[in-house]
């Protein structure tokens, strides 16, 4: 079974307005993280926002938001404001579990590509 | 905050030839050290992470190898490329279960 699915291949927004890419996981674990990458077409993958599993508030990093439904095992990411500079692939990612050294093994999703239109 | 450098950017290497990726990282000590390979359109793929020097974990069998020789320095490698190593190879670096910063990335095409 897949570990992370992303559903959107593509997706379109006007700039200014909001959008939401969608992510949901599979895991057994209790305790697990979850990142959002941003890669443009220079390949570089960007951090964007990071929820750890037993984090009490979703995460925001000021135009990016994390909604995270525990119980749907979903982490949906919303970027408010869209910009012409957020056209991109977005990748959702997962660690499982607590491993001692702080090191992660993440698993990513296949992406979504977003076109902000002006 | 840390700077991950990769070298080379672009590299178009024959079948057969060997391989030496390099990773090198700025800004941070005793980083946890990652490669990930990602195929055309597709998402990341762990291939070795270390958590110090010479301390090498490998999580897909392979004809590549990974090397630390120093705390900021990583390498990929392989003796003999062959056409599916082709991709775009990943550095990454972080100290926390909450980070993981990449680097700018190396494109590999592999004739």
């Amino acid at each position: 079974a897949q570990k992370i699915t992303q559903t959107q291949p593509g997706m379109f927004v006007q700039e200014k307005e909001a959008v939401t890419l969608d992510c949901t996981y599979d895991t057994s674990d209790p305790s697990y993280g979850l990142f959002w990458y941003k890669q443009p077409s220079s390949g570089e993958m960007i951090f964007l926002i990071y929820q750890g599993s037993y984090d009490q508030q979703n995460a925001t990093e000021g135009r990016y938001s994390l909604n995270f439904q525990k119980a749907r095992k979903s982490a949906n990411l919303v970027i408010s404001a869209s910009q012409l500079g957020d056209s991109a692939m977005y990748f959702c990612a997962m660690r499982e579990g607590i491993v001692s050294g702080g090191y992660n093994k993440l698993i990513f999703g296949a992406g979504t590509r977003l076109a902000v239109h002006p | 905050s840390q700077t991950i450098h990769q070298w080379p950017a672009t590299l178009v290497q024959p079948v057969g030839s060997p391989l030496s990726l390099e990773c090198t990282v700025e800004g941070t000590s005793n980083p946890n050290l990652y490669w990930y390979r990602q195929a055309a359109g597709r998402g990341l793929q762990l291939l070795f992470y270390s958590v110090g020097i010479g301390q090498i974990s490998s999580e897909v069998p392979q004809n590549l190898s990974a090397s630390r020789p120093q705390d900021r320095q990583f390498i990929l490698s392989s003796k003999k490329l062959l056409l599916s190593d082709s991709g775009f190879y990943l550095c990454a670096s972080g100290q926390t279960q909450e980070t993981q910063y990449f680097g700018p990335g190396t494109r590999l095409l592999v004739l």
